[in-house]
């Protein structure tokens, strides 16, 4: 079975400053990670995708994640945050099932960017 | 028309109404699945299907009825709703197969339940 803890439900940020969204999981097998970020009245796309390649894990619109399996954590970051970066994300971890890739999603992470 | 598609985007319907919601992926892939995603709650997977076959039904209500005719289409018949109903419906679909565990998700069509 697999579970993703989002901590911090809304996050707030000044314009220019980093960004750090928190992510940890728990899986039995080793995980396939993924952060997705949701627009207002849009879907969900998707940010970046750890398969266990590389650890460290760049995405789109400058957002990066590194995978750390001593702490079970996958967190999101950017060095700058922009206006457009406001939305809420949401962390996933993969287990593959008899019937498709099943994800399990975190509660989400409102960001807020502030002038 | 690319990725996945959704329509409509936004539904309103009485609880006696019968509507159905529509998902069609442009991506070759051959799992789909609907979420509904309510205020304030974790995102909920409803149903999976695989290679047009529903793998998955999580204790949906049964005035909720999927039909996937091919790996392409997937709908969301609708009947007798309840107003707690209300919230935004997601498509997505992936690949099942290899290392490719991602999914692609469509806007959402909004339901609100009068």
């Amino acid at each position: 079975a697999q579970s993703v803890t989002q901590l911090g439900s809304h996050v707030s940020v000044s314009e220019g400053a980093l960004v750090l969204l928190r992510c940890n999981y728990s899986s039995s097998v080793p995980p396939y990670l993924f952060w997705y970020v949701q627009y207002p009245n849009q879907g969900l796309q998707l940010l970046l995708k750890y398969t266990s390649a590389a650890t460290l894990v760049k995405g789109i619109n400058g957002f990066e994640a590194e995978f750390k399996k001593s702490e079970t954590s996958f967190h999101l970051t950017k060095p700058s945050a922009h206006m457009s970066d406001a939305a809420e994300y949401f962390c996933a971890v993969s287990g593959l099932t008899g019937g498709g890739n099943k994800l399990t999603f975190g509660t989400g992470t409102q960001l807020k960017v502030e002038l | 028309e690319t990725g996945v598609t959704q329509t409509p985007r936004h539904l309103v319907m009485g609880m006696t109404n019968k509507k159905s919601l529509k998902c069609e992926q442009h991506l070759g892939h051959n799992a789909m699945y609907w979420y509904k995603q309510s205020a304030k709650k974790p995102l909920e997977l409803m149903f999976v299907y695989n290679f047009k076959e529903q793998t998955e039904n999580n204790s949906v209500p049964s005035r909720f009825s999927p039909e996937c005719p091919n790996s392409s289409h997937l709908f969301l018949h609708l009947h007798t709703l309840q107003p707690e109903d209300s919230a935004l419906y997601l498509c997505a679909s992936s690949q099942v197969s290899g290392r490719s565990h991602e999914q692609y998700f469509g806007p959402g069509t909004r339901l609100t339940v009068t």
